[in-house]
């Protein structure tokens, strides 16, 4: 039972294009969401994150947005650029439990 | 400043061998969990731990023990290696689990191969 879906394995942008990752959930409970960037033979390293008092976070080109009630949350890159490509991981957790759920992650390529 | 450190980076195993992969940290964070990642899989929680002493079963723990004797360290044993073990292990490490909103800081990943 995957509690936490991005449908989209893999997403082809322009270089200075937009880029929306998407990632949905399942499990009610989640109420803090992150988003890793994972580049090859590296770990994931954390990239931006929100609360679910929140519907909005921004950090410099990287905004995420989650909608509580449709249970689904997309990460904005603006503009991307070519060292944006990577495989981005949305997870989440539930309170205090540190435990994280991944998703499968969505290949993002910026080409130029 | 080290973070999170993996050792072996690569390994290369037979079916029924055993060993150990290494995970310390130096954030002297509370909570540590081993994930593996497989292609279409996501990472996949295989245990995980609070503090010292104390240790618990993820999704796929099957195969796979774990302690917790220090702060720091974080082994992960395979008891008898299987071909279906072949995987990415990346290590974790987090804050305290009551300080809410913390992320997680990864290594670099043990790529094992079971032949």
């Amino acid at each position: 039972d995957q509690q936490v879906k991005q449908n989209s394995p893999s997403l082809s942008v322009q270089e200075g294009r937009i880029s929306i990752l998407n990632c949905d959930y399942t499990n009610s409970m989640f109420d803090y969401f992150l988003w890793y960037k994972k580049y090859p033979a590296e770990g994931p390293t954390f990239l931006i994150s929100i609360s679910s008092i929140k519907d909005k976070n921004e950090d410099g080109r990287f905004t995420v947005f989650l909608n509580k009630s449709a249970k689904h949350l997309s990460l904005h890159i603006v503009p991307s650029q070519p060292g944006d490509s990577a495989v981005y991981f949305c997870a989440a957790k539930a309170g205090t439990a540190s435990k994280l759920t991944f998703g499968t992650g969505t290949r993002l390529q910026v080409t130029l | 400043n080290a973070g999170v450190t993996q050792t072996p980076k690569f390994q290369v195993l037979k079916t029924g061998q055993s060993m150990t992969l290494q995970c310390a940290q130096d954030m002297n964070h509370e909570y540590m969990s081993w994930y593996r990642q497989d292609p279409g899989m996501g990472l996949r929680l295989i245990h995980y731990s609070v503090g010292a002493g104390i240790t618990d079963q993820g999704e796929v723990p099957n195969g796979y023990n774990v302690s917790r004797s220090t702060t720091e360290d974080f082994p992960l044993r395979l008891l008898s290696a299987a071909p279906s073990q072949t995987s990415v292990y990346f290590c974790a490490s987090s804050p305290a689990s009551h300080r809410a909103n913390t992320e997680a800081f990864f290594g670099q990943g043990t790529r094992l191969t079971v032949v």
